[in-house]
């Protein structure tokens, strides 16, 4: 099955710096990359997703690029706010007629003011 | 307001005692799945359903029963729980049955078996 890796597991930033999580995924036939925000006592929220026959997303402060030859993906938040500060999941699946969402380990990212 | 609604957010039970952890939308999503989080791994799946009464196993199932008897309802049940299946498990749906749309999800309910 899908294997995702999600690198790190934590990141302090200075308010204003950007910061960029990193995924990696193993099988060459995902095609669909959600990221994921889940603020402390929340659940997960949506905040990005990119298909495999793009390269590069944006919106906004956040951006995902995908390699799809490298299977790497990655999330590139600019000019971070302590309103970011939360726990980011990435995720791929394949359109298999199941929603088989693997999803990665995890980054805590901590902004401080 | 449309949302996943979980109960309870938070429980402590014992060994072998069945309890049930109950889901509820109201977007009219075909879609529901439920999910643990365990530290270091992130969100793991561990039933989904794709309508009424239509489920399936995820990635992690053992331990656990579903079912879908009405489209908003996705309860999950532990015949009888053990400390391993202490988690934070979210609910969560999404419209249609194909890749594209994003899950909605629950605020989590954290449970915790003594």
């Amino acid at each position: 099955g899908e294997n995702v890796e999600q690198h790190p597991s934590t990141l302090s930033v200075q308010e204003g710096d950007s910061a960029v999580i990193k995924c990696t995924y193993s099988d060459s036939a995902s095609n669909y990359f959600p990221w994921y925000k889940q603020e402390l006592g929340k659940g997960p929220q949506l905040i990005i997703d990119i298909r495999s026959n793009v390269g590069e997303k944006k919106d906004q402060r956040i951006a995902v690029t995908l390699n799809k030859t490298a299977k790497h993906f990655s999330l590139h938040i600019t000019e971070t706010q302590p309103e970011d500060s939360a726990v980011y999941f990435c995720a791929a699946s394949k359109d298999t007629g199941r929603r088989a969402l693997t999803f990665g380990s995890g980054t805590r990212l901590q902004v401080q003011p | 307001e449309a949302q996943v609604t979980q109960n309870p957010r938070y429980l402590i039970t014992v060994t072998g005692k069945k309890l049930t952890v109950t889901c509820s939308q109201n977007m009219n999503h075909e879609y529901m799945s439920w999910y643990r989080q365990d530290p270091g791994l992130g969100l793991r799946q561990i039933y989904y359903s794709m309508n009424v009464e239509v489920t399936d196993k995820g990635d992690v199932p053992e331990g656990y029963k579903v079912s879908r008897k009405e489209k908003r309802n996705f309860p999950l049940i532990l015949e009888s729980p053990s400390p391993n299946q202490t988690s934070l498990y979210f609910c969560a749906s999404s419209p249609g049955t194909g890749l594209t749309g994003e899950l909605f999800f629950g605020e989590g309910s954290r449970l915790t078996v003594l």
